[in-house]
């Protein structure tokens, strides 16, 4: 299964944007993209995916790279509602694989 | 739409027994998925059922296993409880698994702890 590389953890204040950056090297050609966030005591929530064009939704924005070897998943206006776990996921199929995630805090 | 839904929420056993997890996908949806998080760590993929039929695995023991219903429902059963099975069941439902790339909708989880 093709992995991603994200980073520990990130901070962001409230009302700021916030780039969570993503690397898959690995990625194949038929590979999406996705990214799932989880609040505490919860599920996974999907947050947006992706093939080779960016990507908007009500929730984010996803930049792709051109060969496709990274991506940056975009919070337009962080709230303290957005402090999560956010996971970027390569999917082949319909499985998900999870690595560790970018813990995000939001400081108001 | 209620979303998907699992039973129990919480659940306490001893190592050695047996257990029953259940999960209503999402209205409309087909693909049933389970996922096992333990503290601390991303989810990790069980296995996926399609059609009443197991479609992927990933990397478990045959103490894991499962059954869909017709209904779309699904069972993820373990048996011979280990102390390393306490963790966080998530279920996720989709549709159409030979579809890539389509988003999942995961349940809420059950906390099986292992005494």
């Amino acid at each position: 299964d093709a992995k991603t590389t994200q980073p520990n953890s990130m901070e962001s204040n409230e009302e700021e944007p916030v780039h969570l950056p993503c690397n898959h090297s690995t990625i194949s050609g038929t590979d999406y993209i996705h990214w799932y966030r989880q609040l505490p005591s919860q599920g996974p929530e999907y947050v947006i995916h992706g093939l080779t064009s960016n990507v908007n939704n009500r929730m984010a924005s996803l930049a792709i790279a051109e060969d496709r070897k990274s991506s940056t998943l975009i919070l337009h206006r962080a709230t303290l509602r957005d402090a999560a776990v956010y996971y970027c996921i390569l999917m082949y199929g319909n499985k998900l694989v999870f690595g560790a995630g970018t813990i995000l805090r939001v400081k108001s | 739409d209620a979303g998907v839904t699992q039973s129990p929420t919480h659940l306490i056993k001893t190592r050695g027994q047996q257990v029953t997890l259940r999960c209503s996908p999402k209205s409309g949806h087909d693909t049933v998925s389970w996922y096992q998080q333990a503290l601390g760590q991303g989810p990790q993929f069980i296995f996926q059922y399609y059609e009443e039929e197991e479609r992927q695995r990933g990397n478990f023991p045959d103490r894991f296993s499962g059954h869909q219903f017709p209904n779309y429902s699904s069972e993820l059963n373990v048996n011979a409880l280990l102390l390393g099975d306490s963790a966080l069941y998530l279920c996720a439902s989709s549709l159409a698994f030979w579809l890539a790339g389509n988003e999942q909708f995961f349940g809420p989880g059950t906390r099986l702890t292992v005494l």
